[in-house]
C-alpha cells in the first residue's frame, strides 16, 4: 500500500535554481494538493488539482508551477528558489467528496541558500 | 476571515495519563472538522472526522467532540502512551467551492515516562 509517495525527501538548493518536487499516488483519487508547512503557521495551500488536466491557485501560488497530466502524478515545480521558500512541502489527495479525509505524503524539506 | 486556533500550544503529560486539546474555529460555512495526529518527519495522519450532526466520535483512547453551536472541538486522549508524541492538528473543511479547508497551527504534545 504505496498511498501518496513524495521525492525527495531532502534537497538543498541555491537561490535562482530551479527543481521539481515529485508526488504519485495510487488510490485513484480525484483531488491532489501541495501545501507547505512552516514554523508557526498552518498548512498552507499551494495549487491544487480536482483532475487530470484540471490544477488551480490556492492561498500561497506564487513562485510555483504545477501540472496535472494523469491520475496518479501531481508535480510542484519551482521556478526560481527563494530563502522565503525553505519549508516542509506535504503533497495530500483524496475524492472529491465534501467529507474526504486527506491522505499526506512524508513531506519534502527543502532548504534554499 | 477563516480561522481555526488551537490550544495550548504545547503540552507535556507523564505516560498514563488523560489530556485535553482544543480546537476554536471561525469558518463558514462549516462542512466537517478532522483532527490529524501528525508525528515528527512525517505526513498527518487522519484520526477523526465530524460532520455538522456527529458531536462525538471515537478512534480507540481518541474522542474528539463537536459543539457546532459555540464552534469549538476538543480532542481527548485516554491513557497516554509514548507514542501519542506527536503535533495534533485541527482542520476545518468550508462547504460549497471546491471543498476548501483551513489548518489550525496544532498542538505539540509530549508524554515522558
Amino acid at each position: 500500500n504505496a498511498g501518496v509517495t513524495q521525492t525527495p525527501k531532502f534537497q538543498v538548493l541555491k537561490t535562482g535554481q530551479s527543481m521539481t518536487l515529485q508526488c504519485a499516488q495510487d488510490m485513484n483519487h480525484e483531488y491532489m494538493s501541495w501545501y507547505r508547512q512552516d514554523p508557526g503557521m498552518g498548512l498552507r495551500l499551494i495549487h491544487y488539482s480536482v483532475g487530470a488536466g484540471i490544477t488551480d491557485q490556492g492561498e500561497v501560488p506564487n513562485g510555483y508551477n504545477v501540472s496535472r497530466s494523469t491520475t496518479e502524478d501531481f508535480p510542484l515545480r519551482l521556478l526560481s528558489a527563494a530563502p522565503s521558500q525553505t519549508s516542509v512541502y506535504f503533497c495530500a489527495s483524496r475524492f472529491r467528496g465534501d467529507t474526504g479525509e486527506l491522505f499526506f505524503g512524508e513531506g519534502s524539506r527543502l532548504t534554499v541558500l | 476571515k477563516n480561522q481555526v486556533e488551537q490550544s495550548p500550544q504545547s503540552l507535556i503529560i507523564l505516560e498514563g495519563k488523560n489530556c485535553t486539546l482544543q480546537c476554536n474555529y471561525t469558518v463558514s460555512p462549516f462542512s466537517n472538522l478532522r483532527w490529524y495526529k501528525q508525528d515528527t518527519g512525517r505526513g498527518p495522519v487522519s484520526l477523526t472526522i465530524m460532520t455538522f450532526s456527529e458531536n462525538t466520535k471515537s478512534n480507540g483512547r481518541y474522542t474528539a467532540t463537536l459543539d457546532a453551536d459555540t464552534k469549538q472541538s476538543s480532542l481527548h486522549i485516554t491513557a497516554s502512551q509514548l507514542s501519542d508524541s506527536a503535533s495534533y492538528i485541527c482542520v476545518v473543511g468550508h462547504s460549497g467551492g471546491y471543498q476548501k479547508v483551513t489548518f489550525g497551527i496544532g498542538t505539540k504534545l509530549q508524554v515522558i515516562p
